[in-house]
């Protein structure tokens, strides 16, 4: 089975500074796709960036961005000049290129502090 | 559009009572998904449903029953209810296959005492 390894429970960033979330997989398949949702105080669950393996280059997303290292399994996540709104929990997932059904990482608080 | 609603948003049961969990979505989505959230967990695959009329077992299927009757509708239900599925219960749903965004419904806080 599929795993998903977040390693930094809590993280907390100054306001306008950079922080970036670890993430690593295991999987012995070779098409996949990794994605990173964040969950504010809300509780609401939302699709912050996608990257699909077979695409060397790093996906972006405005102020986010990852580094996606196919061999060592390893996507990180990189919020630049964080901001207050940025404050949530940070999950990791990996889904199957021939399934449907999405791997979840426990997850990393960010506290964005001003 | 709503997008994806789920009812109740709160609710404590007594260890045996039942009850059922009602997720719905506009989005004409083939694919419903639930969750349950604990603590340093994440997010674990409960069931699963890839159209109308069809279920699949997740990750942690124990303990809960669900049924798509309708293409809009996700029902989970819980027989006998335990502590143990004291939770954060979370319905998504997406167009397709695992490339495709799921869209997270706001979650059901369940206690069972």
């Amino acid at each position: 089975a599929q795993t998903v390894t977040q390693s930094q429970p809590e993280m907390s960033v100054q306001e306008a500074e950079t922080v970036t979330l670890s993430c690593t997989y295991d999987t012995s398949d070779n098409n996949y796709y990794l994605f990173w949702y964040k969950q504010p105080p809300s509780r609401q669950m939302i699709l912050v960036i996608r990257q699909e393996a077979y695409k060397q280059q790093n996906a972006t997303e405005n102020r986010f961005s990852v580094n996606f290292q196919k061999a060592a399994k390893s996507f990180s996540l990189k919020i630049s000049d964080s901001q207050l709104g940025d404050t949530a929990m940070y999950f990791c997932a990996w889904g199957g290129a021939a399934g449907n059904k999405l791997t979840f990482g426990g997850g990393t608080r960010v506290l964005v502090k001003p | 559009n709503a997008g994806v609603t789920q009812t109740p948003k709160f609710r404590v049961l007594k260890t045996g009572q039942s009850m059922t969990l009602l997720c719905a979505q506009d989005m004409n989505h083939e694919y419903m998904y639930w969750y349950r959230q604990d603590p340093g967990m994440g997010l674990r695959l409960i069931h699963y449903s890839v159209g109308e009329g069809t279920t699949a077992k997740g990750e942690v299927p124990d303990g809960y029953n669900v049924s798509r009757l309708k293409k809009q509708n996700f029902l989970l239900g819980l027989e006998s209810a335990a502590p143990s599925q004291t939770s954060v219960y979370f319905c998504a749903s997406s167009a397709g296959q695992s490339y495709n965004e799921q869209f997270f419904g706001p979650g059901t806080r369940l206690t069972v005492l």
